[in-house]
């Protein structure tokens, strides 16, 4: 069965680096999204991707983040200048339309 | 705005007893509904699914109903195992330009032998 996968799965930075997620969708997939957990809390909605462009994103999405989808396959998230409170799960999720989305395993960034 | 509300946790049962776990939801329109289960340091597992009212989603013994007279998707399943044991996360999508997926706080299950 088609999953979606992560890399790398732990990341330790140091406050101020510059981390990239990276994210394969499933391959039929259209849409791409990001999302986040900080330790004990909810899953949070960052933003969604669709035909290049991104189609929504929450207030956490500021302008330290981005996303780009660099080549048919990858999907990437970059955090420019990490904060300590940027430390949660990053999961990546993608859908072949419009509500079912599938999630990674997620990467856990520790920012320190 | 859409929002979610499950009930809180954790949860306790012994093996073989019966699961229900509440969600209800605040959404403008018609939203899908969805369980999302995560086992210990995994990600999140799509469970079931419900894309319209009255609609059952079910698996692995799991299921719920979209009850939009409630605005409720509880999560219900007649004999539990140790190995259900795991964070529970009801959740809605609603296209508000980037179909966006609204997750409740989690409901931690332990389930004892």
């Amino acid at each position: 069965e088609p999953e979606v996968t992560q890399t790398p799965s732990h990341q330790v930075t140091q406050m101020g680096q510059e981390v990239i997620l990276r994210c394969v969708p499933i391959s039929n997939h259209l849409y791409f999204y990001w999302y986040r957990q900080i330790l004990g809390q909810k899953v949070e909605f960052l933003v969604s991707f669709y035909n290049n462009e991104i189609s929504e994103k929450s207030e956490i999405f500021d302008d330290q983040f981005s996303v780009e989808r660099p080549d048919g396959s990858n999907f990437t998230l970059k955090i420019r200048s990490t904060k300590l409170e940027d430390s949660a799960m990053y999961f990546c999720a993608s859908s072949e339309r419009m509500e079912t989305q599938y999630f990674g395993p997620g990467t856990r960034l520790l920012v320190l | 705005g859409n929002s979610v509300t499950q009930m809180e946790g954790p949860v306790t049962l012994s093996e073989e007893a019966f699961l229900t776990i509440n969600c209800t939801y605040t959404a403008t329109g018609y939203p899908s509904l969805f369980w999302y289960v995560q086992y210990p340091g995994e990600g999140l597992q799509l469970l079931l699914k419900a894309t319209k009212a009255d609609d059952k989603g079910s698996n692995k013994g799991f299921e719920a109903t979209y009850r939009k007279e409630t605005t409720s998707f509880h999560l219900e399943k007649g004999s539990v195992q140790v190995s259900d044991s795991a964070v529970y996360f009801c959740a809605l999508t609603r296209n508000t330009g980037g179909f966006k997926t609204i997750f409740g706080a989690g409901t931690r299950l332990f389930v004892k032998a």
